[in-house]
């Protein structure tokens, strides 16, 4: 197995524009959560799918962030418009069972930078 | 609130050494914790996962056990090697909620 992919693995982007990253989960994983990385606060889920249906996006920061999931193997999470606080490392990860009851794998991530 | 604290932050070793890393909770009603490792620029490699009826798991030169009445879990690694120089990351699901909750995260730096 690929494990999980990511896409882009680098991003760097201007203010006020619309970045869209990509997560394709582990085939046959049913839950899967986005998490951002940064220095200051380490990581933070900011939104958990569970067959495609999202559970919890409490950690979604604002509405400038959105995150769909259209079908089992494809995940995206975009951000409208960006602001450079926004720069982190966003990791995808997916796991087997409800919420985090199995184990998790993650992807690379993406690390974004608005300039 | 749950909160998770590992501590130290770093850590120096010579290779060979056999260590420990803590990873201490507040909340003790756990339904899982996992530990990870992290190498620069990249992302999470699961290690071991505990369940909550579990007292330890064991993986190679790897083994965590994980004490819910004393609010910890310890990260044992036999034989250092320069390889394990990565930082370790714990993280645990509380009973009734679906996510996972991070510690900060402990930086190994095993010397050759």
């Amino acid at each position: 197995d690929a494990g999980v992919i990511q896409s882009p693995r680098h991003e760097v982007t201007e203010m006020g524009q619309e970045v869209t990253l990509r997560c394709k989960p582990i085939s046959g994983h049913n839950s899967l959560f986005w998490y951002r990385q940064t220095m200051m606060r380490g990581l933070e889920l900011l939104i958990y799918f569970n067959n495609n249906v999202p559970i919890d996006d409490s950690g979604m920061p604002e509405d400038r962030f959105s995150a769909k999931m259209p079908n089992a193997s494809f995940s995206t999470l975009k951000i409208q418009p960006s602001e450079p606080r926004d720069s982190a490392v966003y990791f995808c990860a997916s796991s087997l069972g409800q919420g985090a009851v199995g184990e998790q794998f993650f992807g690379p991530g993406t690390r974004l930078t608005v300039l | 609130k749950q909160e998770v604290t590992q501590i130290p932050a770093a850590l120096s070793v010579p290779e060979g050494e056999n260590l420990v890393l803590n990873c201490s909770f507040t909340d003790s009603a756990i339904y899982n914790l996992q530990w990870f490792r992290q190498d620069p620029g990249k992302g999470l490699t699961s290690l071991l996962l505990i369940q909550s009826s579990q007292r330890e798991q064991t993986s190679g030169r790897l083994n965590a056990s994980l004490d819910k009445s004393s609010g910890r879990s310890t990260l044992y690694i036999a034989a250092s090697q320069p390889g394990d120089s990565a930082t370790y990351l714990c993280a645990l699901r509380t009973s009734g909620t679906y996510k996972y909750i991070f510690g900060t995260g402990t930086r190994l730096k095993v010397l050759a």
